[in-house]
C-alpha cells in the first residue's frame, strides 16, 4: 500500500524563526513529490519535485528530494504570521492519482 | 478567470437523503478528481475521471456515485450508503498527459449531517 507520511503533525513558532517540515513516503511508482499549502479551504500548489538533490526555491520556502532515501523536506525562512496554514505533501504515482500524507499544521506568533 | 468553482460552500443531509455537491472547470483540463478530508488524515481519493464519459473509483468510493457527461463538470452523489457523509470534500483537476501533473483545487464544500 501506498503511504506518505508528515512530520510533525504540528508546530508553533515565533515570527521570525526558521522551520523545516518532513515528508517520506513509500510508494510502488513514483513519478513527483509535491507540496500544498492549504490555509482554509483550496489547497494552493508550491512547488512540484522530480530529480534528486536540486532545491526548488520560491521567496522564503525551499524544497529539496531526496530519492534515495524516499523524503523531501520544505523549509520556511523568517516565518510571518501569513504563513500559518497546513502544509501537505503529496507523491503522484501511477495513473496521474496524488497520495497525500496527513498535513503538517504550522502555527506562526506574532 | 480561470479556475474551480465547487458549489455550494455548506451542505447538510438528512439520514436516508441522497445529496449532490457540484463541480466546475474553466480550465479545460481533462481529469478531474473528488477528495475527502477529515482532521487528521490529509485527503483521501474518491473517484477520478480522466477523459468525459470515464471515470474510477479511488480509495474510498463506497457511498459515493460521479458522473462525467461533460469535460468542464465531475459532480459527486454522496448516497444513503455512506454512513459517515460528514466532511470536507475537494475537487481537483489537471491537464491530462502532462509531464507536470500539478492538481488545482476547488474551495471546497463543508457537508454535515442533520
Amino acid at each position: 500500500e501506498d503511504k506518505v507520511v508528515q512530520s510533525p503533525l504540528s508546530l508553533v513558532v515565533h515570527e521570525g524563526d526558521t522551520v523545516t517540515l518532513n515528508c517520506s513516503y513509500e510508494v510502488t511508482n513514483f513519478r513527483s513529490l509535491l507540496w500544498y499549502k492549504q490555509e482554509k479551504k483550496a489547497p494552493t500548489f508550491l512547488f512540484m519535485l522530480t530529480s534528486s538533490g536540486i532545491e526548488k526555491k520560491s521567496g522564503r520556502l525551499s524544497s529539496i528530494l531526496d530519492k534515495k532515501e524516499l523524503f523531501s523536506i520544505l523549509n520556511i525562512t523568517a516565518t510571518q504570521t501569513g504563513d500559518s496554514a497546513v502544509y501537505l505533501c503529496a507523491v503522484e504515482v501511477e495513473g496521474n492519482k496524488l497520495v497525500f500524507g496527513a498535513g503538517t499544521i504550522l502555527r506562526v506568533k506574532s | 478567470d480561470g479556475g474551480i468553482t465547487q458549489s455550494p460552500k455548506y451542505l447538510f443531509r438528512k439520514e436516508g437523503q441522497n445529496v449532490t455537491l457540484s463541480c466546475e472547470q474553466n480550465l479545460n483540463h481533462d481529469a478531474m478528481y473528488w477528495y475527502r478530508q477529515d482532521p487528521g488524515q490529509g485527503l483521501r481519493l474518491i473517484y477520478y475521471s480522466q477523459i468525459v464519459n470515464d471515470f474510477q473509483k479511488g480509495d474510498i468510493a463506497e457511498g459515493y456515485s460521479v458522473s462525467r457527461e461533460k469535460k468542464e463538470s465531475f459532480p459527486l452523489t454522496v448516497t444513503s450508503a455512506q454512513k459517515n457523509p460528514t466532511a470536507f470534500y475537494l475537487c481537483a483537476s489537471s491537464i491530462e498527459g502532462s509531464t507536470k501533473n500539478i492538481q488545482y483545487f476547488g474551495a471546497g464544500t463543508r457537508l454535515s449531517v442533520l
